[in-house]
């Protein structure tokens, strides 16, 4: 079945960077994209960017542009988000997903269970 | 970017009750249109995608529909576990941004 798991909840001071971390397994990496989503305490579901598992290429929202950095191991089926200068409004739920390719749309099918990252000094 | 606007933000209903969420594309994406359930504590779970169609082993009370820049998410006779939190998202084109989501709590 598949499974998206990611690494550990992350405590970080300001200006510091963090890397969380993605393993896939159940199907074939390299054929899918994968995204990158965060949730603010209490707020909505953000979307930051995305990484082609196979070629490697990413696209990254303006807002995270020069902070954040996709990339991807196809050894161990993993992608990571790399996410620098960190500020107080960096805390939250960072998700990984899926994202499928069927009757004509995309969609994230697949979740991970979400690593939160505390910004805090 | 395309930008995407649910309504209501939140809504209180009763079991039983049919539940009508709409969300709004500023620009038409077609049927690029998912929708998702969160609950607290949880990852969202993808529901509907192509404006329309029901994930694999979601209740038939949920539906879908809209294209174009209008489009609805209907609960047909809501049950205790559909109070949650739902999401729209357009993946028309990147950056694939999400409704503000909707809160749908007990009467």
């Amino acid at each position: 079945q598949v499974q998206l798991v990611q690494s550990g909840a992350e405590v970080k001071k300001p200006g510091a960077s963090v890397k969380v971390s993605c393993r896939a397994s159940g199907y074939t990496f390299t054929n899918y994209y994968l995204h990158w989503v965060r949730q603010a305490p209490g707020q909505g579901l953000e979307w930051m960017g995305m990484i082609n598992s196979g070629g490697g290429s990413t696209t990254y929202t303006q807002e995270f542009r020069g902070r954040v950095t996709m990339t991807r191991d196809t050894s161990t089926s993993t992608v990571y988000m790399e996410l620098s200068s960190l500020r107080s409004e960096d805390t939250a739920l960072y998700y990984c997903a899926r994202e499928n390719g069927r009757s004509g749309s995309y969609y994230f099918d697949y979740w991970g269970q979400g690593t939160l990252v505390t910004v805090s000094s | 970017d395309i930008q995407m606007t649910q309504s209501p933000s939140s809504l209180s209903a009763s079991v039983g009750d049919r539940v009508t969420i709409t969300c709004r594309a500023s620009q038409s994406i077609t049927s690029y249109l998912s929708w998702y359930q969160q609950k607290p504590g949880k990852a969202p779970e993808l529901l509907i995608y192509a404006a329309s169609t029901l994930q694999r082993g979601v209740p038939s009370r949920f539906s879908g529909t809209g294209s174009g820049t209008d489009f609805t998410l209907t609960i047909s006779s809501l049950q205790p576990e559909d109070f949650a939190t739902y999401y729209c998202q357009q993946t028309y084109s990147t950056p694939r941004t999400f409704g503000q989501g909707t809160k749908v709590e007990i009467k």
